[in-house]
């Protein structure tokens, strides 16, 4: 039964598409998060919700909107796609104390 | 969060065990020092935690020197699997959206048959 589920697990896109990710957990955690691991392998933080709550926007474009439904739920639309943005996005979950991560989508623009 | 330096990459012969060191000098008396670790292709995966005693789970064991300045996570038994990128993060434990983690470039460590 997997924690922290990310779908679609890869994504191929053309530029200027639209698309969302989506991230669920079913651990009850208060605290979810969006990072972004880029070509070079470095992870970064993006976003942080809490209980539905935006925490933290680090330095992302406003093309990259998150949507809480629920406090099980954080997706991730990204608008008007561009190449850059191509990387791996990792979904995580934490209540206090150890973060639990998805197994990543691989988003590939063209 | 305070920084924490470690060595880009470490060999280890499978069985033996796998000592990989993490400098954090700046670290605060509120910090705890975490480790993950991240195996090729697949999300960050929690290895252990400790703040000033030595930690040991049914994965690794954590020594913390007793200035806290630096510490050593240990693979008892190191096996093919245990290959991927290792990463020391300091940080204070929150129990509200902070508690995000900073991710430096890691250990690289290569398990070898």
């Amino acid at each position: 039964d997997t924690a922290v589920s990310q779908t679609p697990k890869y994504l191929v896109t053309q530029m200027g598409n639209d698309k969302s990710i989506k991230c669920e957990q079913n651990l009850g955690h208060d605290t979810m998060y969006w990072y972004k691991q880029d070509s070079k392998k470095f992870l970064k933080i993006m976003f942080s919700y809490n209980n539905k709550e935006l925490i933290i926007n680090e330095t992302v474009p406003n093309r990259f909107s998150p949507k809480s439904p629920d406090k099980a739920h954080l997706n991730l639309h990204i608008n008007s796609l561009e190449l850059g943005d191509s990387a791996v996005y990792f979904c995580a979950s934490s209540q206090a104390g150890e973060a639990f991560f998805g197994q990543g989508t691989r988003l590939t623009v063209v | 969060d305070a920084k924490t330096t470690q060595p880009t990459s470490m060999d280890c012969a499978e069985g033996r065990a796998a000592n990989l060191p993490c400098n954090h000098s700046t670290i605060s008396g509120n910090e705890y020092v975490y480790w993950y670790r991240q195996i090729h292709s697949q999300g960050p995966q929690y290895i252990i935690h400790g703040l000033k005693n030595n930690e040991t789970n049914e994965m690794a064991s954590l020594i913390i020197t007793e200035d806290r300045k630096s510490s050593t996570l240990i693979l008892p038994h190191a096996t093919l699997r245990d290959t991927a990128v290792y990463y020391c993060i300091v940080r204070v434990a929150r129990n509200n959206a902070g508690n995000m983690l900073t991710f430096g470039g890691g250990t690289r460590l290569m398990v070898k048959p």
